[in-house]
C-alpha cells in the first residue's frame, strides 16, 4: 500500500458528460501529480500540484482541469468526455517539489470508461 | 514527440537469467532517471532511480546502468524470478525548479519462465 488513496476505483460514464476524481496523497507529501495510462499513449503526465498551487502542465486537454485543495487532497475534472479518454487515471504524491530525490508513490489508480 | 524511448516492448527470460531493458532519452535538461515496476491491477512502483552523475547503481538483483554521452539507460535484473514478471517502465524527469513530473517510455512487458 503506497498510502495514495484514489476513489472511486472504477467509473463508467457516457459521452459528453463531466466526472470528478479525487486523490488523497501520503500524509506530509506536498506535491500531487495526476498521470493518464492508455494502451496506445502509455503513462502521460498531466498536471502536477505543490501546497496548493498549480506547478507544471504535461499532456492535459483543454477539457480537463484539477485543483489542489488546502487539505493537500486533490481532483482531477474531466469534462464534454469522448470515448478516447477512457482509460486508467492516477494520482501520485511526493514529499516535496525537487531536491535530491523525489520517489513519487502511486495510488491504485481510477479506471474510467466512456460509453 | 516521444521523449524517452523504451525497448524491447516485451521480454521472455528463462528463470535465473538477466533480463535487460533499455531506455534513450532526448532531452539534456533531464537529471533524474527511475524506473517503475507495475503489476496487474496496481499502481507503478519505484524500483530504482539513478542521477547522472554516476553511471552505475545497484541494488540487490537490480543494477541501472547510464551511459550520459549516448543518452541511455539500461535496468539489468539479475537472476530473474518468476515473481519479477511485470511491466517495466523507465522514466524521466528534471529535478531541478520543482517542475518534476516524469516522463516514461512506453514499457515492456517481462515475462520469466519457471
Amino acid at each position: 500500500d503506497s498510502g495514495v488513496t484514489q476513489t472511486p476505483k472504477h467509473l463508467i460514464t457516457a459521452t459528453g458528460q463531466r466526472v470528478t476524481l479525487r486523490c488523497s496523497p501520503r500524509s506530509g507529501d506536498l506535491s500531487v501529480y495526476w498521470y493518464q495510462q492508455s494502451l496506445d499513449q502509455g503513462l502521460q503526465f498531466l498536471i502536477q500540484y505543490y501546497n496548493g498551487e498549480e506547478r507544471a502542465k504535461g499532456n492535459i486537454l483543454e477539457r480537463f482541469s484539477a485543483q489542489q485543495f488546502p487539505d493537500l487532497h486533490s481532483e482531477l475534472n474531466l469534462s464534454s468526455l469522448e470515448l478516447g479518454d477512457s482509460a486508467l487515471y492516477f494520482c501520485a504524491s511526493s514529499p516535496r517539489r525537487g531536491g535530491a530525490t523525489t520517489e513519487a508513490f502511486f495510488g491504485q489508480g481510477t479506471r474510467l470508461t466512456v460509453v | 514527440q516521444q521523449q524517452v524511448k523504451q525497448s524491447p516492448q516485451s521480454l521472455i527470460v528463462q528463470k535465473g537469467g538477466i533480463s535487460i531493458i533499455n531506455c534513450a532519452y532526448e532531452n539534456t535538461a533531464f537529471d533524474y532517471f527511475p524506473w517503475y515496476q507495475q503489476f496487474p491491477g496496481k499502481g507503478p512502483a519505484l524500483l530504482i532511480a539513478i542521477r547522472p552523475d554516476v553511471s552505475e547503481k545497484k541494488e540487490g538483483r537490480f543494477t541501472i546502468s547510464f551511459n550520459k554521452s549516448a543518452k541511455q539507460f539500461s535496468l539489468h535484473i539479475m537472476d530473474s524470478q518468476p515473481g519479477d514478471s511485470a511491466t517495466y517502465f523507465c522514466a524521466a524527469s528534471m529535478l531541478k525548479g520543482g517542475a518534476d513530473g516524469l516522463t516514461f517510455g512506453k514499457g515492456t512487458h517481462l515475462i520469466i519462465q519457471p
